[in-house]
């Protein structure tokens, strides 16, 4: 089965710091697909990136990046020189490969990142 | 840019009632989903939908829950028989791909009283 975890409930950073969110997974499948989605005070779900299993390098995109490593089965984010704009629930996902199902999404229980100024 | 598109954004019903829940999908798109978020808690899955059939579904989409892609662009999420916990937030998705990203929709508030 499916699991995601994101250990951390709530994280506080002033403004400037730089902060990581954590991602662990747990998954049988050799074949998978790791998302991260933003979710602001108004509700909406943003699409952040997608990584499959097969692609372990890391990621920047302006101040976000992505850090993946099969061997800890973690998929962390890190966000750098962190704006109040960044205050919003973040969700890391699984997706599993052909055959296992229908790709839906299995999300961890998110970290609420507040962004002080 | 293309968007998934929902309606409305919030629904109040009384337990018991039926309710339908719309989507726009991207046109584009060929694999369509129903989430819900419950207030404060994480997003479930509820079904996915392809070649107008319905491919996966969670155990929370029990017999009261059905879902139709009545025309070329709307995909609708219809509740049968409402209950006070299906209070929640309703989101659609959908992707162009097998396990690509999902584009999420705005979300339909829905409030059982």
């Amino acid at each position: 089965a499916q699991k995601v975890t994101q250990a951390q409930t709530e994280i506080s950073v002033v403004e400037k710091e730089d902060v990581t969110l954590d991602c662990v997974y747990e998954t049988r499948d050799t074949t998978y697909y790791l998302f991260w989605y933003k979710q602001p005070p108004s509700g909406e779900l943003v699409f952040l990136i997608r990584r499959n299993s097969f692609d372990e390098q890391n990621e920047i995109s302006g101040r976000y990046s992505w850090n993946f490593q099969k061997s800890t089965s973690s998929f962390n984010f890190t966000i750098t020189a962190s704006q109040v704009v960044d205050s919003a629930v973040y969700f890391c996902a699984l997706s599993e490969a052909p055959g296992a199902g229908s790709y839906q999404l299995t999300f961890g229980k998110g970290t609420k990142l507040s962004v002080i100024p | 840019e293309p968007e998934v598109t929902q309606t409305p954004s919030h629904q109040v019903t009384q337990m018991g009632q039926e309710v339908i829940l719309r989507c726009v999908p991207i046109s584009n798109h060929l694999y369509f989903y129903w989430y819900r978020q419950i207030l404060g808690q994480k997003v479930e899955f509820l079904v996915s939908f392809y070649n107008n059939e319905i491919s996966e579904k969670s155990e929370i989409f029990d017999d009261q829950f059905s879902v139709e892609r009545p025309d070329g662009s709307n995909f609708t999420l219809k509740i049968r028989s409402t209950k006070l916990e299906d209070s929640a937030m309703y989101f659609c998705a959908s992707s162009r791909r097998q396990g690509g990203e999902q584009y999420f929709g705005p979300g339909t508030r829905l409030t059982v009283t």
